[in-house]
Formats: structure tokens, sequence, C-alpha cells
């Protein structure tokens, strides 16, 4: 149950488009398609950004996307906006009926 | 609407017990696994027990295996996590957070969380 691996910090202008990737192994990330995303901002609760790898829940921006490639998944962030500075956690199910998530990328809106 | 409200956080001494409590509203509480994740100050969120929608089945991570209970009251709309034998390292803000997967499958994939409640293990 090792932490996944995300850069610590990321960061953009506005109107650009950042991507934080999230390497696990063959356990999780690369075994299976339930990874997540998520998006906090500080003193406030983690909010679910991205499911099931690539799926927005409802009122997510389309500027949010998610993808995987082995044991690797990725989320883009596309025409970055100030509110987009905060903390992005990966999660990803990790058999057993268990889950890990990520340490976390920094989201810096220059 | 959904929410998850979480009470029972404290401080706590090393070796003691505390009972944490979250109360479920806006959703058919009885058909969704629910989770506990806690973050330590300044750090990620980490995955700490599920239980299945009849309590039958419950998983923890490995550091808290044998000293954490997770519970549910369905009637009541209520999840529990009982903590013993408490160590500094469980020093945390813990949350109880819905899972989405469909007709009672885990995903992990959690929505929404509730506001946390600090747990605080120090003499």
């Amino acid at each position: 149950q090792s932490a996944l691996t995300q850069p610590r910090s990321v960061s953009g202008s506005p109107g650009q488009s950042v991507t934080i990737s999230c390497t696990g192994t063959s356990s999780d990330v690369g075994g299976y398609g339930y990874v997540s995303w998520y998006r906090q901002h500080p003193g406030k609760a983690p909010q679910l950004m991205i499911y099931d790898v690539g799926k927005r829940p409802s009122g997510v921006p389309d500027r949010f996307s998610g993808s995987k490639s082995g044991n690797t998944a990725s989320l883009t962030i596309s025409g970055l906006q100030t509110e987009d500075e905060a903390e992005y956690y990966c999660c990803s199910y990790a058999g057993s009926y268990t889950s890990v998530f990520g340490a976390g990328t920094k989201v810096t809106v220059l | 609407e959904v929410q998850l409200v979480e009470s029972g956080g404290g401080l706590v001494q090393p070796g003691g017990s505390l009972r944490l409590s979250c109360a479920a509203s806006g959703f058919t509480f009885s058909r969704q696994w629910m989770t506990w994740i806690r973050q330590a100050p300044g750090k990620g969120p980490e995955w700490v027990a599920n239980i299945y929608l009849d309590g039958s089945r419950k998983y923890y991570v490995d550091s808290v295996r044998g000293r954490f209970t997770v519970s549910r009251d369905n009637a009541r709309n209520l999840l529990y996590l009982q903590m013993n034998n408490l160590r500094a390292e469980d020093t945390a803000l813990y949350y109880c957070a819905r899972d989405l997967g469909p007709s009672g499958w885990y995903r992990g994939w959690f929505d929404p969380w509730g506001q946390g409640t600090l747990v605080t293990v120090s003499s």
C-alpha cells in the first residue's frame, strides 16, 4: 500500500494547459481502470474532479480531462484559471477492496 | 443535497480511544459503500477503511487493522469509526466519504466528502 507518485508542483499561466502525472504499479493504477482525481483548496475537503480514469462528475468543467497509460494516470487542466490553483490528488483502486492516494501536486497559476 | 457530517474528534492521549460518527443525508445510505479517509497536517489523504452496504464486509489499511473498527447503522444513516490504542501517527483530519461505485460495487471514487473531524493524539 505505497502512495502513488505525483510531481510536487506544476505551474502555468492563465489560459495555458498543465498535466499532472500519477505513477503507480501493476497492482493499482496499471491493474485497474478505477483512477480518480481530487482538487483541494486550503481548508476545504477534497472534491472529486475525475473518476473512472476520464469521466467528469456533473458540474466539473470540461477543461478537466483524465487518461491512463500503463502504470501512469494523468490529469490535464486546459485553459488554466485562477480558481484552479489548489492541491491535486490522484487515487487508485489497489485490489482487495482497498484504495491508495498520491502524495499530491500543488498547481500554481502564475 | 447529498451531505456528510462527521463528529467525535478531539484530543486523546496515546493508547486512548475515540469513536467517530458520520451522519449521511440526501441519498440512499444503505445502497453505497462508505469509506473513512484521513489526512495528516500538510500531507495527502490516506485511505483508512471501508464498509459494504449491509456491514458484512470491512477492509482496513495495514496500519490500523486490529485497532480500528468501521461499522454502520443503516436505519439511522450513520457511519462509525471506533479507534482504539491510538498513536501519535493517527493524528489527522478524518473524513467520511461515499463511494460512487454502481449497485454495491466498490470503486474508490469518493463523492462527496464530509468536512472532517480532527483527531489529535498527544500527551
